[in-house]
């Protein structure tokens, strides 16, 4: 029951940037954004979070569109490291939304 | 900081063993969650812990599955008696208060095979 919707893959080149889109039309006005990703054979690593305004950290940067019904993590030059299953999830005090729940996720290919 | 333990790695028993995990959340960690993850989809949530108590354990099927965290800190995870369809990795992770805003750490989980 993941709140979110993603491409199931996506390709990209090394040292390109990606961009990772996630809708989520039903989103309540206290659900933060999360993203985290998961490297094969390890378990979820958070990659960045936000509610309304864009993130920045030094993995990603998160770009949120104005009435919150979607959103894109961006990773600015991807590497072979990058390559991973990466889940947007939606979370947030209220609502039953307090725990992350877990989509398929978007499988990221990064090609030499 | 060290980050989540789990052990064993990997496991492998036949149906109808018993089988137990374990996690070392972070210290000072206050909240503890165990997931299942079935191969090709995303982890589901089994019970999450808040110190000792039980906050959540809607999705733990109970007649198989126990957990239990004594003081507050290092938790384990039981099936008895396993079937086929308990293969997966458990994954637990820990967060230091209110997960949606601190995020969540995992750990590498423990693989589990039953044959």
């Amino acid at each position: 029951d993941a709140k979110t919707t993603q491409p199931n893959s996506m390709e990209s080149n090394e040292e390109e940037p990606v961009h990772l889109p996630c809708n989520h039309s039903t989103i309540s006005g206290t659900d933060y954004i999360h993203w985290y990703r998961q490297l094969p054979s390890q378990g979820p690593e958070y990659v960045i979070h936000g509610l309304t305004s864009n993130v920045n950290n030094r993995m990603a940067s998160l770009a949120i569109a104005e009435d919150r019904k979607s959103s894109t993590l961006i990773l600015h030059r991807a590497t072979l490291r990058d390559a991973a299953v990466y889940y947007c999830i939606l979370s947030g005090p209220q609502g039953g939304s307090e725990k992350l729940v877990f989509g398929k996720g978007t499988k990221l290919t990064v090609n030499p | 900081e060290a980050g989540v333990a789990q052990s064993p790695r990997y496991k492998i028993i036949e149906k109808r063993q018993s089988v137990a995990f374990w996690c070392n959340p972070i210290s000072g960690h206050a909240t503890l969650y165990w997931y299942q993850q079935i191969l090709g989809q995303g982890p589901k949530l089994l019970i999450q812990f808040q110190n000792n108590g039980v906050v959540d354990d809607s999705q733990l099927p109970k007649d198989r599955f126990s957990a239990e965290r004594l003081k507050g800190v290092d938790s384990t995870l039981k099936i008895q008696p396993a079937k086929l369809e308990d293969s997966a990795v458990y994954l637990c992770a820990s967060s230091s208060g209110t997960g949606w805003y601190y995020g969540y750490t995992f750990g590498s989980g423990t693989r589990l095979t039953v044959v």
